[in-house]
């Protein structure tokens, strides 16, 4: 089974912090994504990468910035944190080879900002 | 934001019935998924259904496709109470990038023993 890890479930920040999200995937993937989640108004997609050192934005991607050094490990960074960023996110990876296929998610991380 | 909508919001019956929820989108499609999350956790893929295909079968779910209406149908047969979760469609448009999916804002479905 492919596994998702994100290193927090939950994390609390302050505003105006560095904040890190980490995202594993074991299955040798080439798309990663982050996602936002937020009552009523589903997921939103902040970036994906389809290849390791490459990043495309997403439809929400101020205040976010991404990082894949390593195939397996996709970071999302929160450059100054604020309030309006409290969320759940979700990384998501999928095969290179489907390109329309389903996604494979984590169990998200809570983050919020106080 | 080409975003599919999903329809009740919300949705709570007993166990046994049959729960539909409905997922309509703006935009020509490759395919269209379901995905289900669980309170708390990451979300699942259930089944895909091609721009070609008119209905699928999984199990106790059962997906249909209209193009021309652009909307799409989950029904799953004989509910039981862990079937409680939230379900959302997923659109893959053909145009706006290959590998990127348009969710929904879901449907919460609650199963009463």
């Amino acid at each position: 089974d492919v596994k998702v890890t994100q290193s927090s479930r939950y994390l609390v920040k302050r505003t105006g912090e560095k904040v890190f999200l980490e995202c594993v995937q074991d299955m040798d993937h080439e798309n990663m994504f982050w996602y936002r989640q937020d009552p009523g108004l589903g997921l939103r997609l902040i970036y994906f990468s389809y290849d390791v050192k490459m990043k495309e934005k997403g439809d929400i991607p101020e205040g976010y910035s991404v990082s894949r050094e390593k195939k397996e490990r996709f970071s999302l960074i929160l450059e100054s944190a604020s309030t309006n960023q409290t969320s759940m996110y979700l990384c998501a990876s999928s095969p290179a080879a489907d390109p329309h296929g389903p996604q494979h998610f984590g169990d998200g991380t809570r983050l919020s900002i106080l | 934001s080409q975003q599919g909508e999903e329809d009740p919001q919300a949705l709570s019956i007993q166990e046994g019935e049959n729960a539909t929820m409905n997922c309509s989108y703006k935009t020509s499609i490759n395919n269209l998924q379901w995905y289900r999350q669980n309170s708390g956790r990451g979300l699942v893929h259930l089944i895909l259904i091609r721009s070609n295909e008119r209905e699928k079968h999984s199990g106790r779910l059962r997906v249909t496709l209209d193009t021309s209406k652009k909307s799409s149908s989950l029904l799953i047969t004989a509910s039981r109470a862990a079937d409680t979760a939230s379900y959302f469609c997923a659109t893959a448009p053909i145009s706006g990038g290959y590998n990127k999916l348009i969710f929904g804002a879901g449907t919460r479905l609650a199963v009463h023993p």
